[in-house]
């Protein structure tokens, strides 16, 4: 089955400093990842697009120059928080899907990021 | 505006029979998903509907009326790891996701 792997796990940081985080397809081709966020007891909510080979598309009211995303390949996409805040402090989940848009999510394992 | 509505929260006991129902207004409708995801954990896939109809898979089934704008989650023979959020997403026009808040099951024994 389809395996998406995030790393790391869960990070802490302090104010100002930036974290990545990665996301790697293991067993298919992804040229489109998703980044989400989700804060305690709330749902998921779309950040952006990673397209393979282009620029990223943001949701409405994320910014793009704090969240930075490149996906280099067809099997890696990153996620980088610059100059974080405690505000940022959530679970990050990345997702991909292995065949066409009937097809479902597969989600890593998410990033508890932690700012002091 | 596009609108998924769940419970928050249900309670069921182990053994016992469980349905977590999920509506929708959306522009469009490319099929409704459902997913698990266990506190602290990222969600799981767990069905998917594009045609009214009742898909079963083991001791969960998932229903969809597309008429009526719902989707109903069945769970058989509830166990204790079933306790976990169940999220509803739908797929628009643009086949975009539009993600329930999610129904919190809680499972007593």
């Amino acid at each position: 089955g389809a395996v998406v792997s995030q790393h790391p796990s869960w990070v802490i940081c302090k104010s100002g400093t930036s974290v990545k985080i990665e996301c790697r397809s293991l067993d298919f081709q992804a040229t489109t990842m998703f980044w989400y966020r989700q804060f305690p007891k709330q749902s998921l909510m779309l950040m952006a697009t990673s397209n393979e080979g282009s620029k990223a598309t943001y949701e409405q009211g994320v910014e793009k120059d704090k969240f930075l995303i490149n996906h280099a390949s067809l099997t890696l996409s990153t996620l980088t928080v610059t100059s974080a805040h405690p505000e940022d402090s959530s679970f990050y989940i990345c997702s991909a899907r292995m065949g066409g848009e009937f097809s479902p999510l597969h989600f890593g394992n998410g990033t508890r990021l932690t700012v002091t | 505006g596009q609108n998924i509505d769940q419970p928050t929260e249900m309670t069921a006991t182990e053994g016992a029979i469980v349905q977590i129902n999920c509506t929708y207004q959306t522009s469009g409708f490319n099929g409704l998903f459902w997913y698990q995801q266990h506190a602290g954990e990222a969600p799981t896939f767990l069905s998917y509907n594009v045609l009214d109809g009742l898909e079963e898979k083991g001791r969960f089934s998932s229903f969809l009326s597309r008429s009526k704008g719902y989707s109903y989650l069945l769970l058989k023979e509830l166990q204790m790891k079933d306790s976990a959020s169940y999220l509803c997403a739908v797929s628009d026009s643009n086949y975009q996701l539009i993600w329930g808040a999610g129904t919190k099951l809680i499972i007593k024994p």
